[in-house]
């Protein structure tokens, strides 16, 4: 019964391909996001959508794109794999800030590896 | 500019002992406060939160102590279980904003 499910768990590619990861909840957030986790442990957001609508990017290279097709689904897609892009991303879904609190629940994270 | 630090990347506890978590932050627009809890090859698992407006919030074995003069907070748990050895990450937000900004983590290990 998982909350926050991502695939693929591992992912090795070459450089230069373009990749997708994808997630999914059965928590009935309304917000997603999606984290990177650095060779350093550093966890780090890189989008956020609420219902559908991108609410956060960080400073993130274009060649990173989130797609919504429903508040239940983020996808992840990388284009022209660079060797830095090697990490662990995580999805996280929450019911966003109602009341000020925003509780985050995480997937199991997809470890990117880019040969 | 890590505006969340822990500064103890490690801590080894005696089972049954007090394990005691610190993390300070330098942003004053947070005001909610949360710590989560890895374990290898996992995602990071909610454990407690706490608002500005509190100063401790205790939750079974857990308790988070937000001192917010200082710009810090711990998480205290006792009695420690082999079974809280993990990564322990505390996070921070600003009422009202999706983004949370994370510590770089805790390694805590509990000794039998």
């Amino acid at each position: 019964d998982t909350a926050v499910s991502q695939t693929p768990k591992y992912l090795v590619t070459q450089m230069g391909n373009d990749k997708s990861i994808k997630c999914e909840q059965n928590l009935g957030h309304d917000t997603m996001y999606w984290y990177k986790q650095d060779s350093k442990k550093f966890l780090k957001i890189m989008f956020s959508y609420n219902n559908k609508e991108l609410i956060i990017n960080e400073t993130v290279p274009n060649r990173f794109s989130p797609k919504s097709p429903d508040k239940a689904h983020l996808n992840l897609h990388i284009n022209s794999l660079e060797l830095g892009d090697s990490a662990v991303y995580f999805c996280a879904s929450s019911h966003g800030t109602a009341g000020g609190h925003n509780e985050q629940f995480f997937g199991p994270g997809t470890r990117l590896t880019v040969l | 500019d890590q505006q969340v630090k822990q500064n103890s990347p490690s801590l080894s506890v005696q089972e049954g002992r007090i394990s005691i978590l610190n993390c300070d932050y330098t942003n004053s627009m947070f005001d909610y406060f949360l710590w989560y809890k890895k374990y290898p090859a996992e995602g990071p698992t909610f454990l407690i939160s706490i608002s500005s407006i509190k100063d401790k919030n205790e939750d079974g074995r857990f308790t988070v102590f937000l001192n917010k003069s200082a710009k810090h907070l711990s998480l205290h748990i006792v009695p420690s279980q082999p079974g809280d050895s993990a990564v322990y990450f505390c996070a921070a937000s600003p009422f009202g904003n999706e983004k949370l900004t994370f510590g770089t983590g805790t390694r805590l290990t509990i000794i039998p």
